[in-house]
C-alpha cells in the first residue's frame, strides 16, 4: 500500500521559478526522504529529514516536516531545466524498507 | 567504480517463461531491495533482504522469487505465475549502520512480455 501521496501529480514551471511539492503519509515515521528520478532511470537520494526535525536545507532544496499533520514539502528554488524529473517522497518506519509515494512530475521550461 | 549494476537493461519474456533479473552491488551494503514501478506510478516493494541467506516478502511478492547467497548479489526471478510482469524493475541497497536507510538504486531493468 502507498504510504505517501504526492501533490501535485504534475507541475510545469518556467526556469528561475520555485517549485513546491507536497507529500502526505499515514503512519508514524523515523524519517522522511526525497528522491529524484530522471526519465527511465534509477532513483537518486536528495535529502533526509528526521521525525524530530522541522526543516532541512541542502543547496537549492528546502524540506519541511509537520508530524502533527503527517505531511512534508520539498521546495526547489531558482529551478533549472536540468531539474526536470519525477520527485518521490519515501517514509522510513523501522520495518527496514522504505515506502514510496506516487511522485510529482516536474517540468521546468527553459 | 562503486554502485549497483542491474542487467539486462531490457528483457523480454515469452508466455510461460521464467526470467531472472540480475542485481550486483560493490558498496558492501548489508540490505538489498527489489521494487516494481508501473508507468506514472511510485515504487512497490517486491522483496528485501537484510543479510545473506535471509529475505522477506514485500507488498507484491506473488509471482516473484529471490535468493541471497552472496552479499553482493540479489537476483530476482519473475515466474510464469506473475500474470502481468510488464514493468520497470529497480534494485536498491542500503547500509544498516546509520539507521537512516538511505537507498542507492541501480539503473533499472525494463521487462516486457512478447
Amino acid at each position: 500500500s502507498q504510504q505517501g501521496e504526492e501533490d501535485p501529480q504534475a507541475l510545469s514551471i518556467q526556469e528561475g521559478e520555485n517549485a513546491t511539492m507536497n507529500c502526505s503519509y499515514k503512519t508514524s515515521i523515523n524519517n522522511l526522504q526525497w528522491y529524484r528520478q530522471n526519465s527511465g532511470r534509477g532513483l537518486v537520494h536528495l535529502i533526509l529529514i528526521r521525525s524530530n526535525e522541522r526543516e532541512k536545507h541542502s543547496g537549492r532544496l528546502r524540506v519541511t516536516l509537520d508530524t502533527s499533520k503527517k505531511s512534508s514539502s520539498l521546495l526547489i528554488t531558482a529551478s533549472r531545466a536540468a531539474d526536470t524529473a519525477s520527485y518521490f517522497c519515501a517514509t522510513e518506519t523501522g520495518r527496514r524498507a522504505l515506502t514510496f509515494g506516487s511522485g510529482t512530475r516536474l517540468q521546468v521550461q527553459p | 567504480d562503486g554502485g549497483i549494476t542491474q542487467s539486462p537493461k531490457y528483457l523480454f519474456r515469452k508466455e510461460g517463461q521464467n526470467v531472472t533479473l540480475s542485481c550486483e552491488q560493490n558498496l558492501n551494503h548489508d540490505a538489498m531491495y527489489w521494487y516494481r514501478q508501473d508507468p506514472g506510478q511510485g515504487l512497490r516493494l517486491i522483496y528485501y533482504s537484510q543479510i545473506v541467506n535471509d529475505f522477506q516478502k514485500g507488498d507484491i511478492a506473488e509471482g516473484y522469487s529471490v535468493s541471497r547467497e552472496k552479499k553482493e548479489s540479489f537476483p530476482l526471478t519473475v515466474t510464469s505465475a506473475q500474470k502481468n510482469p510488464t514493468a520497470f524493475y529497480l534494485c536498491a541497497s542500503s547500509s544498516d549502520g546509520s539507521g537512516k536507510n538511505i537507498q542507492y538504486f541501480g539503473a533499472g531493468t525494463r521487462l516486457s512480455v512478447l
